[in-house]
């Protein structure tokens, strides 16, 4: 009964680092979110997918990257860590887009 | 543009009384739209969804929400508040029919007072 799992639950990154936050869910969904929440702000979407092999560009795209090679997974890939990019990040995934999506508990992410 | 506003941040209410978060949103073509509750150190839950047929919706926990085409809004409620309703709302819709993203409103705040 996994749903969508995200790791690392927390991380602290110096400026300039790269890391990769994981993200695989087991309900065989098309469709992956990234996205990232910033207080006050609601949900800014990040990048998204509809389908392994396929990703497109959300509000915010700049400073990530992302893949999708398999249905299950779809990692997010920040290659130069800035202080600006200091947030919750939440991976969601859904059958369609008019269903549901299905969040997993968020990576909580500091650059210092 | 299209957009999803939720006009308030935060919502105080006394528990035992009703209670409604607003949202009014802005797309083109017909909306499909969504309601999610988040509480503390979790992800976001799903609660209901409108998408076509009756203007009232009912989901999860006892919430409801109404669809207002002409007002361009679709409102949380709920008839009797509990202090466990207590968490932050986002109202979320689609943005068009070929669109595949969802707009995020920033959310409300909701304190239930025992």
């Amino acid at each position: 009964n996994a749903g969508v799992t995200q790791t690392p639950k927390f991380r602290i990154l110096k400026i300039g680092q790269s890391m990769t936050l994981q993200c695989t869910q087991d309900m065989n969904h098309n469709y992956m979110y990234w996205y990232r929440q910033d207080p006050g702000m609601g949900l800014k979407l990040i990048y998204y997918s509809v389908g392994a092999g396929i990703t497109d560009k959300g509000e915010v795209p700049n400073g990530y990257n992302v893949s999708r090679s398999t249905t299950e997974d779809f990692p997010l890939r920040l290659e130069l860590a800035a202080p600006s990019q200091t947030s919750v990040y939440f991976c969601a995934s859904s059958f369609r887009a008019d269903r549901p999506q299905h969040f997993g508990d968020g990576t909580r992410l500091s650059i210092l | 543009a299209q957009s999803v506003a939720q006009p308030e941040d935060q919502v105080n209410v006394a528990e035992g009384n009703p209670l409604t978060v607003k949202c009014t949103y802005s797309v083109s073509g017909n909306p499909y739209l969504f309601w999610y509750v988040q509480y503390p150190n979790r992800g976001l839950q799903f609660l209901l969804k409108y998408i076509t047929g009756d203007n009232l919706v009912k989901g999860s926990y006892g919430f409801e929400a109404e669809f207002n085409k002409s007002q361009t809004s679709f409102h949380l409620k709920k008839p009797s508040a509990l202090v466990s309703d207590s968490a932050l709302y986002f109202c979320a819709v689609r943005a068009s029919n070929r669109d595949d993203k969802i707009i995020f409103g920033k959310g409300t705040r909701l304190h239930i007072l025992p």
